[in-house]
Order: C-alpha cells, then structure tokens, then sequence
C-alpha cells in the first residue's frame, strides 16, 4: 500500500502567519490527494482534491500544490478558525491511505 | 447537497459482529462511490473500505477478511459489517462520499467491551 508521511507532526504558528504543511507518498499518486481539516470532535471536512484545486466554500487562504510524490498545504495567512489537524490522503490506489495528521497549534 | 448519518450499536462485545448503516439524504445514492473510514480516540484516518452504487467493493486488505459492504439503493442506505470485533476496532466510525471524501457524516463511537 501506499504510505503517506505527513510532517511536521506539530506545528507552533501565531495568528496572521503563513504555515506550510508537508505530505509525502511512498510512491507517486499523479495528482490524486486530497486535504481535510480536523477539529476537534468534528469529523474531517474536505479542504483541497485534485492536490490543488480548493472545494467548494473553502476559503482563497488554502491552497494545494504538488504532483507525484511530494505535496504541500498552505495557509497564507494562519486565523484562529484554522487551529487544527489536517489530513492528507491520496486515493490514486487501493487502498484509499491518510498520512498521520499534523496538527497546527496556537504558538 | 447530501447529508450523510450513521447509525448503530455503540457497545459491542468482543468477538461478536458490528453492524453500522449510513443513511443518505438530499441527493442520489446511485452514481457515486461510499466509504467507510475509522479513526481510533486520538489516532488517524483508517479507510475500511467502499463500494459503488451498484454493489462492487473494495476493501482494506488488513480488514478484508472480517468486512462486508453492501448498499441498498431504495432505501438510501450504505452498510457495514465488521465480524470478530477486538478492542482494536474501537474508533468513530465515518461514512463519506466520493473518491475524496468530500461528504462525511457525523460518526458513531463503537466501543468494544464485555
């Protein structure tokens, strides 16, 4: 199966800063990932699939970037609202595989 | 826009079958794919499997043996069946839609006990 290597596994940001998250796959899986946000006691809500292409009602601070192996989540401007943990996930095989979260707290 | 809701036994005694249904609303349950992912207290995304809407699988090769999907299309309705529980398969349980998950449900705590 695929791996996915999220990192970091914690990330200290304040308000207002841009954050970069990481997600690796063990092989390539073209354009097939996906991002989700996780709060807590909330179920995961689709941010990013495609790798770059936001869903739908997701704010222009999320963006994706990458292909093949190496993917990257960006917030460009980090609000209070999006203190979580976010999910990559690719589905370009079976099985379907998440890598292990990041979770972004309030530095 | 489709609302998604699991239901099902919360306790479930170790060894015995776990059975958890996923009713959909607000829009077709045909020509779209539904999953079921798990996720441990405090842990990650675990996908268990899914099936399309006309009945064929696909399934988590570390479960494979112990799960069962299956959708009825009148009634709205996606199911799943775990057998031989162990105090591992403790987890919210999700039902979501598409090939990325673009709909999830709330979850469903399962717990494994005697």
């Amino acid at each position: 199966e695929i791996v996915m290597t999220q990192s970091p596994a914690t990330l200290s940001v304040s308000r207002g800063e841009r954050v970069t998250l990481s997600c690796r796959a063990s092989q390539s899986v073209s354009s097939n990932l996906a991002w989700y946000q996780q709060k807590p006691g909330q179920a995961p809500r689709l941010l990013i699939y495609g790798a770059s292409t936001r869903a739908t009602g997701i704010s222009a601070r999320f963006s994706g970037s990458g292909s093949g192996t190496e993917f990257t989540l960006t917030i460009s401007s980090l609000q209070s609202e999006d203190f979580a943990v976010y999910h990559c996930q690719q589905y370009n095989d079976w099985p379907r595989t998440f890598g292990q979260g990041t979770k972004v707290e309030i530095k | 826009q489709v609302q998604l809701q699991e239901s099902g036994p919360g306790l479930v005694k170790p060894s015995e079958t776990l059975s958890l249904i996923c009713i959909v609303s607000g829009d077709s349950i045909s020509d779209n794919y539904w999953s079921w992912i798990r996720q441990p207290p405090g842990k990650g995304l675990e996908w268990i499997g899914g099936i399309h809407y006309s009945g064929s699988t696909n399934y988590n090769l570390s479960l494979k043996s112990r799960v069962t999907m299956s959708v009825d299309t009148s009634k709205r309705q996606v199911f799943l069946r775990l057998t031989s529980v162990t105090t591992a398969d403790m987890a919210i349980y999700y039902c979501t839609s598409g090939h990325w998950f673009d709909r999830w449900g709330q979850g469903t705590l399962v717990t494994v006990s005697s």
